[in-house]
């Protein structure tokens, strides 16, 4: 069965420090990842995917992935925390073998920046 | 418009009463979902449109749920008979499913609050 795991419900990280925020999957083929942010009040917001090539990923705000494949994981990254980067972060996987064009979601990992 | 719309924004209702929730997906997108968000928690999918095939309704978490979507385009979610566990907020997103890992657009949400 397919799933994502972020193992970590809340992450602190000092501002200007770097951050990470971690996830792992298992899909039975090769995956599509993605990850989501959701501020505060606000819809859901795409940040990045992985589809193939590059292991590391870049996309808005700073924010960059890198895709392991031998250790299903898909770890979200920035060089310097901002205050503004707290947030809600989602974590999602789709096996790109398969038919249903559904993600399959992580339960989030919030991620709080202090100044 | 240039994204997911929804509406209500905000929907309080008292207990045993039906609501609608209605979303305007981007033009041209096939594919539809929708999710709950309990607050500050993980998505809850729902139920997923692709073109003229059945949807999904997989995710649905009684039979008091129901949606349909017209014409291909705006989609109703009608919850009937409230419950105060009902109460969250509904994401309604789109997509381009048959591109390569796709990624979904969400809307602001409809906040629902069973009294």
């Amino acid at each position: 069965a397919q799933s994502v795991a972020q193992p970590e419900d809340q992450v602190n990280v000092a501002e200007g420090n770097p951050l990470t925020v971690k996830c792992t999957y298992s899909v039975s083929g090769n995956p599509y990842l993605f990850w989501y942010v959701q501020y505060p009040n606000r819809g859901l917001q795409f940040l990045l995917k992985y589809i193939t090539g590059d292991n590391l990923v870049k996309g808005s705000y700073g924010f960059e992935a890198e895709f392991n494949k031998s250790q299903t994981s898909f770890h979200l990254k920035k060089p310097s925390a901002l205050v503004s980067d707290s947030a809600l972060y989602f974590c999602a996987v789709r096996d790109r073998g398969d038919s249903n064009y559904q993600l399959i979601w992580g339960a989030g990992t919030k991620l709080i920046i202090k100044p | 418009g240039a994204g997911v719309s929804q509406s209500p924004s905000n929907k309080v209702t008292e207990k045993g009463k039906d609501v609608e929730l209605r979303c305007d997906p981007i033009s041209g997108h096939t594919a539809l979902y929708w999710y709950r968000q309990s607050l500050g928690q993980g998505l809850e999918f729902l139920i997923y449109f692709q073109g003229n095939s059945a949807p999904d309704k997989s995710g649905l978490p009684s039979d008091r749920f129901s949606a349909e979507r017209t014409g291909g385009s705006v989609s109703t979610l009608t919850i009937q008979r409230t419950q105060q566990e009902d109460s969250a907020v509904y994401l309604c997103a789109s997509s381009f499913p048959t591109r390569p890992a796709a990624e979904q657009y969400f809307g602001p949400g409809t906040r629902l609050t069973v009294t």
